[in-house]
């Protein structure tokens, strides 16, 4: 139980396109999701939560214009990039509540913006 | 704000043998929630184990268990009989309590478990 799944897993995007990763729970239903990017060697930085119904909160120095969420259902979450740049290159990771404050991570998505 | 401190950049232990990964937090709140992640090179998060604050007793999971010690706002692993699929990155978390499901990680210790 309590599976996250990400989509894509990879992704290669020319610089000023969109980019959308999609975040499911599968066998649970998320009334929260949020959204880490990790760099190389580093920790996960909270980007911004995502509940049902509702519009993002995004932590202080992102980009809501440019990291677009939408939390359409409880089993779906996605992170738009748009006008993706190669900063933005990084590793997405969607995590999901489950029981008992428990998050539930997706396997995340490498992004490369050429 | 709410920090974790993990001090222990990296840590190496020899198969079989046993090892501890430090942690630290700084919270105001009385009841709250501790996990440790492990990130293995796939860098898919796999939750190792969870404490809730209000429990005294230490949480065990098979070979992994914790040191909560709340006045020191303290929280180590234990990793005993370490393998080598034990090897990854390991993350402390804190998250407040309900209401405000925030986690914050801490830095990482990388574990390297030698044959």
């Amino acid at each position: 139980g309590a599976v996250v799944s990400q989509h894509p897993s990879w992704v290669i995007c020319k610089s000023g396109t969109s980019v959308k990763i999609e975040c499911r729970s599968l066998d649970f239903q998320a009334t929260t999701m949020f959204w880490y990017r990790q760099f190389p060697k580093q920790s996960l930085m909270l980007m911004a939560t995502s509940n049902e119904g509702s519009k993002a909160t995004y932590e202080q120095g992102v980009e809501k214009d440019k990291f677009l969420i939408n939390h359409a259902s409880l089993t779906l979450s996605t992170l738009t990039v748009t006008s993706a740049h190669p900063e933005d290159s990084s590793f997405y990771i969607c995590s999901a509540i489950g029981v008992s404050e428990t998050q539930y991570f997706g396997p995340g998505t490498r992004l490369l913006v050429l | 704000a709410q920090t974790v401190t993990q001090s222990q950049p990296e840590m190496s232990v020899q198969e079989a043998e046993t090892v501890t990964l430090s942690c630290t937090y700084d919270t105001s709140e009385s009841d709250y929630y501790l996990f440790w992640y492990k990130q293995p090179p796939s860098r898919q998060m796999i939750l190792v184990i969870r404490q809730e604050a209000y429990k005294q007793q230490n949480a065990t999971e098979n070979r992994f268990s914790v040191n909560f010690q709340k006045a020191a706002k303290s929280f180590s692993l234990k990793i005993s009989d370490s393998q080598l699929g034990d090897a990854a990155m390991y993350f402390c978390a804190y998250i407040p309590p309900a209401g405000n499901n925030d986690m914050r990680f801490g830095a990482g210790t990388r574990l390297t478990v030698k044959p």
